[in-house]
């Protein structure tokens, strides 16, 4: 089955500085992919980057990007220039390229910008 | 335009009491699921409908009951509601041949 586990259940930066939150996965898959969400106060689930698990490039969405290390099975986000909106619970996510393709969540992390 | 809209938005009831709650979504998607996340914010797969059909029943307790009148809807319906069932569910759809799926702004129930 697969799983997916971020080790961090909270993290904190300070306004403008650069973090990153972790998640590693296990599966016996070789062709899926991996989301990064975001979970405001707002309860709203936003998209916040995805990777293709057969590309070698890293995927980057402005000032968010991520560290895929497929070997290892780390999917790591780093945010620069954090920002006050940038707020919110943090969900790591994988689903296999074929059928529903549902998604396995992580366990959160969450993260508090200080001004 | 709300992509992908949940109602209600907020539910209180009491133990015992059957409800539902509605999906819907305006992006043309073919599938569509229903997610549970529980008062320690994770986030699980219940049910997943493609173009109608189940094809996702992650043994969800059978008070729960999908209903996809069309691939724009996915209705959510629980019966004889528990304690337990107190959580915030999450609607959402996704595209054939695309990876991501789009999120509702969840429906939080709470049964008291």
């Amino acid at each position: 089955a697969q799983t997916v586990t971020q080790s961090q259940p909270e993290m904190s930066v300070q306004e403008a500085e650069t973090v990153t939150l972790s998640c590693t996965y296990d599966t016996s898959e070789s062709d899926y992919y991996l989301f990064w969400y975001k979970q405001p106060p707002s309860r709203q689930m936003i998209l916040v980057i995805r990777q293709e698990a057969y590309k070698q490039q890293n995927a980057t969405e402005n000032r968010f990007s991520v560290n895929f290390q497929k070997a290892a099975k780390s999917f790591s986000l780093k945010i620069s220039d954090s920002q006050l909106g940038d707020a919110a619970m943090y969900f790591c996510a994988y689903s296999i390229n074929q059928g529903a393709q549902k998604l396995v969540f992580g366990q959160g992390t969450r993260l508090t910008i200080n001004p | 335009d709300t992509a992908v809209s949940q109602t209600p938005k907020y539910l209180v009831t009491q133990m015992g009491n059957d409800k539902s709650i509605k999906c819907e979504q305006n992006l043309g998607h073919d599938t569509m699921y229903w997610y549970k996340q529980d008062s320690k914010k994770f986030l699980k797969i219940m049910f997943s409908y493609n173009n109608k059909e189940l094809i996702i029943n992650e043994t969800v307790p059978n008070r729960f009951s999908p209903k996809s009148p069309d691939k724009a809807h996915l209705n959510l319906h629980i019966n004889s509601l528990e304690l337990g069932d107190s959580a915030v569910y999450f609607c959402a759809s996704r595209h054939r041949g695309r990876a991501e799926a789009f999120f509702g702004q969840g429906t939080r129930l709470t049964v008291v």
